[in-house]
């Protein structure tokens, strides 16, 4: 059964237009994290949330927010899509923010900017 | 800026035979490192991790060995076959939590 559920898998937006990727888990941890990958790159860390608290990456750009209205759902708003936004956005989850826990990946959002 | 790297960036192997590839790290504020495959259309998978200088972990036909002082880990696959095709990353963490990673080694493995 999936943990950590990822929709849509593809998402194709126009420049400019507003747009929302979802995240849920079903593991119950505290934390959740948002990761871009742009092809062959390695993921990069957008911010992550624990519990409530929201962490974000001093070089994440500001058109990148994030929502955890509980803790099953998290989301990513980018508000203002540009072409350098198009890449493979990865939810993962891990049930405490310590360096030895396991981090739990979605199967990732490719999203496609027109 | 921590900088991870990987080597090499892909391989192409024919099934059976054994491979190896490797994840250089820093060797300051050292924590864990964190191995994982990911299969193409599936999510990262997470293989082993690693905390102390010296571990060594298996899962099957795959191990991989730990030196933190001098910042490597190595991953080992004995006898490939082609279900063991995907992107293998590496992930180093400091005492902070947060993970750095590599680009990853894209294993081919042909029948």
């Amino acid at each position: 059964d999936a943990m950590v559920i990822q929709n849509p898998r593809y998402q194709v937006t126009q420049f400019g237009k507003p747009v929302t990727l979802s995240c849920s888990q079903t593991l119950n941890h505290n934390v959740m994290y948002w990761y871009q990958q742009k092809s062959s790159q390695a993921p990069k860390l957008l911010f992550h949330y624990y519990d409530k608290d929201f962490n974000n990456e001093a070089d994440t750009p500001d058109n990148f927010q994030s929502r955890r209205p509980n803790t099953s759902f998290c989301f990513l708003d980018i508000r203002s899509p540009g072409l350098g936004d198009a890449a493979m956005y990865l939810c993962a989850t891990s049930r405490d923010w310590t360096g030895e826990e396991t981090q739990y990946f979605g199967p990732g959002t490719r999203l496609l900017v027109l | 800026i921590l900088n991870v790297e990987q080597s090499p960036q892909s391989l192409h192997v024919q099934e059976g035979d054994s491979t190896n590839f490797t994840c250089s790290f820093p060797s300051s504020n050292f924590y864990a490192l964190h191995w994982y495959r990911w299969e193409t259309a599936k999510s990262p998978e997470a293989l082993f991790v690693m905390t102390l200088n010296g571990d060594e972990k298996k899962k099957g036909r795959i191990s991989a060995t730990l030196n933190t002082k001098e910042g490597y880990s190595y991953l080992y696959i004995k006898g490939s076959q082609p279900e063991d095709s995907a992107t293998y990353l590496c992930a180093f963490r400091t005492n902070a939590g947060k993970s750095t990673f590599g680009d990853g080694t894209t294993l081919t493995v042909k029948p």
